[in-house]
């Protein structure tokens, strides 16, 4: 399996401007994570997907961010408008809870930059 | 609530030297355990992990952690630090309720040749 991916890689986009995050789960996992990374505050869980199903989305900091899984292989984070401060390291990770294999796995990540 | 905790922002050690990263977590019942370790740029990759058994765990790279229960600690170590070893450092917990992760803040190690 080639693992978690997440497109794409690097984003710079305006202010005001729409953001789409994509993220490709490992297949057969049937939990999704989407933690965001700052230096001020660490790593941050946004919301998670158990079976295509959002289950917290607690941590998505406002309304601006939504996010979707249509089917067991992809999901989006979208952010409109985007704003300076949504400037950060976006991971999506996947996991299964069958057996006692709850390790998460990473993608490589999204470095967002908004000007 | 569930939290962990990673005192050390900063580690130096020389190449060579041995390395005891600190991790305590708080949670009511026997949590699951990791730790993961992040090179600039990449993504998060698990060193090793911890459910039930035998609390000293072995990982990858010639790390380990120990879970101590009566300090609610999860401390990772390795005998002899590699350069490649530099990098940022994360212990994590799983309360196996909505298999989701809490994270400590992280440990940066540096290597000094």
């Amino acid at each position: 399996d080639a693992g978690v991916i997440q497109s794409p890689r690097h984003e710079v986009t305006e202010m005001g401007q729409e953001v789409t995050l994509r993220c490709k789960p490992i297949s057969g996992h049937d939990y999704l994570f989407w933690y965001r990374q700052t230096m001020m505050r660490g790593l941050e869980l946004l919301i998670y997907f158990n079976n295509n199903v959002p289950i917290d989305d607690s941590g998505m900091p406002e309304d601006r961010f939504s996010a979707k899984m249509p089917n067991a292989s992809f999901s989006t984070l979208k952010i409109q408008p985007s704003e300076p401060r949504d400037s950060a390291v976006y991971f999506c990770a996947s996991s299964s809870r069958r057996g006692v294999n709850t390790e998460a796995f990473f993608g490589q990540g999204t470095r967002l930059t908004v000007v | 609530a569930q939290s962990v905790t990673q005192p050390d922002i900063h580690i130096t050690v020389s190449e060579g030297a041995s390395l005891e990263l600190r991790c305590n977590y708080s949670y009511g019942a026997t949590p699951y355990l990791f730790w993961y370790v992040q090179s600039p740029g990449q993504g998060l990759q698990l060193l090793l992990k911890y459910f039930s058994g035998d609390t000293l765990v072995q990982g990858i790279k010639g790390f380990e952690a120990e879970f101590k229960r009566s300090q609610s600690s999860f401390n990772l170590r390795k005998p002899s630090v590699h350069w490649s070893d530099a990098a940022e450092y994360f212990c994590a917990l799983n309360n196996n309720a909505g298999n989701m992760l809490t994270f400590g803040g992280g440990t940066r190690l540096m290597v000094k040749p």
